[in-house]
């Protein structure tokens, strides 16, 4: 079955950065891409961007373009999000999500990480 | 401010249907698919509806999604004390290139 296993919780300072993986299995890795969303306390869901794993192609929300990067490893089925110039309200839990695809669109599909909490914080 | 505007809460008794609202634009759920979240406390996002009123493998057919126009419902019957969640909607947005989500509606079942 499909699994994407994200790293522990990390607690950084303001001006930091922080990386976050997400390791996937039971499936081709390649075949799908990854999107990145994240959820401070208490609130909504935000999309962050998105990865092409096969070519490493990438989408970013303009709210975090110039300070995120996300990369994959194909070699590890694992996907990064890099989060740099940390401030407080970067604080949040961060999920990746697996594309599901039907007749050629893709959408943010069931398969989701665990959740890596980040704290922000002096 | 969510890009997708939904109630904050809504709430019910068991047994009962509930709707759940979202609303957008030409750019987003005007001209393209919506998909609907089931968020437990302290759980990651699960997938309710897909393309607009499709339900994955699992999900129980009390759950059905409807689109029209630049609107988009989500309506759960036979309510039952399990479904006490957050519930988020979501749609592809032309014009930022990107998902955007409703801020959430919170469910409580009375």
């Amino acid at each position: 079955q499909v699994q994407l296993v994200q790293s522990g919780a990390e607690v950084k300072k303001p001006g930091a950065s922080v990386k976050v993986s997400c390791k996937a299995s039971g499936y081709t890795f390649t075949s799908y891409g990854i999107s990145w969303v994240r959820q401070a306390p208490g609130q909504g869901l935000e999309w962050m961007g998105w990865i092409s794993a096969y070519d490493g192609h990438t989408n970013y929300a303009q709210k975090f373009q110039g300070r995120v990067i996300m990369t994959t490893d194909t070699s590890r089925s694992t996907a990064y999000m890099d989060l740099r110039s940390l401030r407080s309200d970067d604080t949040a839990m961060y999920y990746c999500a697996r594309d599901d695809c039907t007749d050629g669109v893709c959408y943010l599909g069931p398969n989701w990480g665990q959740g890596t909490l980040v704290t922000v914080s002096s | 401010q969510s890009v997708l505007t939904q109630p904050p809460s809504a709430s019910g008794t068991p047994g009962q249907r509930v709707t759940i609202s979202c609303s957008g634009s030409s750019s987003n759920i005007g001209s393209n698919y919506v998909y609907w979240y089931q968020q437990l406390p302290g759980t990651a996002p699960k997938l309710l509806i897909y393309r607009n009123d499709q339900r994955p493998s699992g999900v129980p057919d009390r759950f059905s999604g409807s689109k029209s126009g630049t609107s988009a419902s989500l309506a759960i019957s036979g309510l039952r004390s399990e479904d006490e969640a957050d519930y988020y909607c979501t749609a592809w947005d032309d014009s930022l290139s990107g998902w955007v989500f409703g801020g959430g509606t919170k469910l409580t079942v009375l």
